[in-house]
């Protein structure tokens, strides 16, 4: 959906290095949400934020950090990237209402050397 | 080590075939639930949604089908093609403005 947007759209790293993976919105939605997706598995929550100063974790928090610096901007920080979060990442956006139903934007692309 | 991926249930259906891709789901409470295609290197796309005060929901060439007292949900293609193609996702809502929890996905392949 092109009113999600991530970047960067792959990325390549190295163990120990601190990678941002950015997430923008134009879709005027208050809940943001960063997932995780590994081969073979659905989609895992890392963190989401139902407003700008509301930060909740996931069930796989451990090792991700994140900042919703404004309604339309939602990152995920992985302060000391490792090998086994080489994965693909998406984040998503909802509207507080009677569904909640989430839109999904590209995904990130990250391996960890 | 090295890491082993899980597999995919798979459905592999002949295109112009009907395709049913099914999904069980874990909570009674459960009020809401959605449909999910992904294709290769895209993010999931909403195809249709379903309340569970409701057994069925048509949409164009799909229809979910909801069934509480066995805690299934169905997603049926019409006149499968080969753009359908991609994995398909349940999810599910276990509170009103609760998180969504998502199935592992079925891989769909159509055959020309």
């Amino acid at each position: 959906d092109a009113d999600v947007t991530q970047t960067p759209r792959n990325r390549i790293t190295k163990t120990g290095k601190r990678i941002m993976l950015e997430c923008s919105q134009t879709k005027g939605h208050d809940r943001m949400y960063w997932y995780r997706q590994d081969p073979g598995l659905g989609l895992r929550l890392i963190y989401y934020s139902f407003d700008v100063k509301d930060i909740n974790k996931g069930e796989i928090s451990d090792g991700y950090s994140v900042s919703r610096q404004a309604q339309a901007k939602f990152s995920l920080s992985l302060e000391s990237a490792i090998p086994n979060q080489t994965a693909l990442y998406f984040c998503a956006t909802s509207l507080t209402g009677s569904t909640d139903t989430q839109y999904f934007g590209p995904g990130t692309r990250l391996t960890v050397l | 080590g090295e890491s082993v991926g899980l597999h995919l249930p798979t459905l592999s259906v002949q295109e112009g075939d009907n395709s049913i891709i099914n999904c069980a789901y874990s909570n009674s409470a459960s009020d809401y639930f959605i449909w999910y295609k992904q294709e290769s290197g895209k993010g999931p796309q909403f195809i249709i949604d379903i309340r569970s005060n409701m057994d069925k929901r048509q949409g164009q060439r799909v229809t979910v089908l909801l069934n509480k007292t066995v805690k299934h949900l169905s997603l049926q293609i019409a006149a499968t093609q080969p753009g359908d193609s991609a994995v398909y996702f349940c999810a599910e809502r276990r509170s009103k403005g609760g998180k969504l929890i998502f199935g592992q996905g079925t891989e769909l392949s159509v055959k020309p």
